[in-house]
């Protein structure tokens, strides 16, 4: 089974401070997604990453970067956290970059900014 | 660029009666679709998918999509809920292999569908 696996299910930090969130897949896929999930809102792209070092910004990239320095892992970093961070952070992979492929996702990191 | 519009961001529906989700989209190229469902406090998994071929898909667990290029929709369907398919669903849309941002997964809002006994 693929599996993708965010670090922390729960992570409470303080306003200011930088946050990184890991993700971690087992199954060789080229792509990585970084997704945050709001009510009424849905998820929202924040960052794809196609291959190892390759990066595109999503719809919403501010206040966010990220790092692919290795094809498994996927890292999501807020350089400075911000109340309006707090949100629902969902990773996911799928297999390769022709579309088309499943898109498998982590059970997600829920931050809370104080 | 993509977007994609769920256009009910609730609906109530009593155990055993038909239900559809609305989704329609928007883009400059063509597109792969996929519906996702989200039970409380998981990750998301997907339904069904729409790649090319018959325009009527059928996933998992009794659903079914019907795609309609005139119309830009994908409308997901059921012809009798479970209190199990209580949940929260996501349509979504991937640029076509070729095109530009390829693999790029563009979320809708979600639907809450609400299964009542």
């Amino acid at each position: 089974d693929v599996k993708v696996t965010q670090s922390s299910r729960y992570l409470v930090k303080r306003t200011g401070e930088k946050v990184f969130l890991e993700c971690v897949q087992d199954m060789d896929h080229e792509n990585m997604f970084w997704y945050r999930q709001d009510p009424g809102l849905g998820l929202r792209l924040i960052y794809f990453s196609y291959d190892v070092k390759m990066k595109e910004k999503g719809d919403i990239p501010e206040g966010y970067s990220v790092s692919r320095e290795k094809k498994e892992r996927f890292s999501l970093i807020l350089e400075s956290a911000s109340t309006n961070q707090t949100s629902m952070y969902l990773c996911a992979s799928s297999l390769n970059p022709t579309g088309g492929t499943e898109a498998f996702f982590g059970q997600g990191t829920r931050l809370t900014v104080v | 660029a993509q977007s994609v519009t769920q256009l009910d961001s609730q609906v109530p529906v009593f155990e055993e009666a038909p239900v559809e989700l609305r989704c329609n989209y928007s883009s400059s190229v063509s597109v792969y679709l996929f519906w996702y469902v989200q039970y409380p406090n998981q990750g998301l998994q997907l339904l069904l998918k729409y790649l090319s071929g018959s325009t009527l898909v059928k996933g998992i667990n009794g659903f079914e999509a019907e795609f309609n290029k005139s119309q830009t929709s994908f409308h997901l369907r059921k012809p009798s809920v479970h209190i199990s398919d209580t949940a929260e669903y996501f349509c979504a849309v991937s640029p076509l292999h070729g095109s530009s941002n390829t693999g790029k997964l563009i979320f809708g809002q979600g639907t809450t569908l609400q299964v009542k006994p």
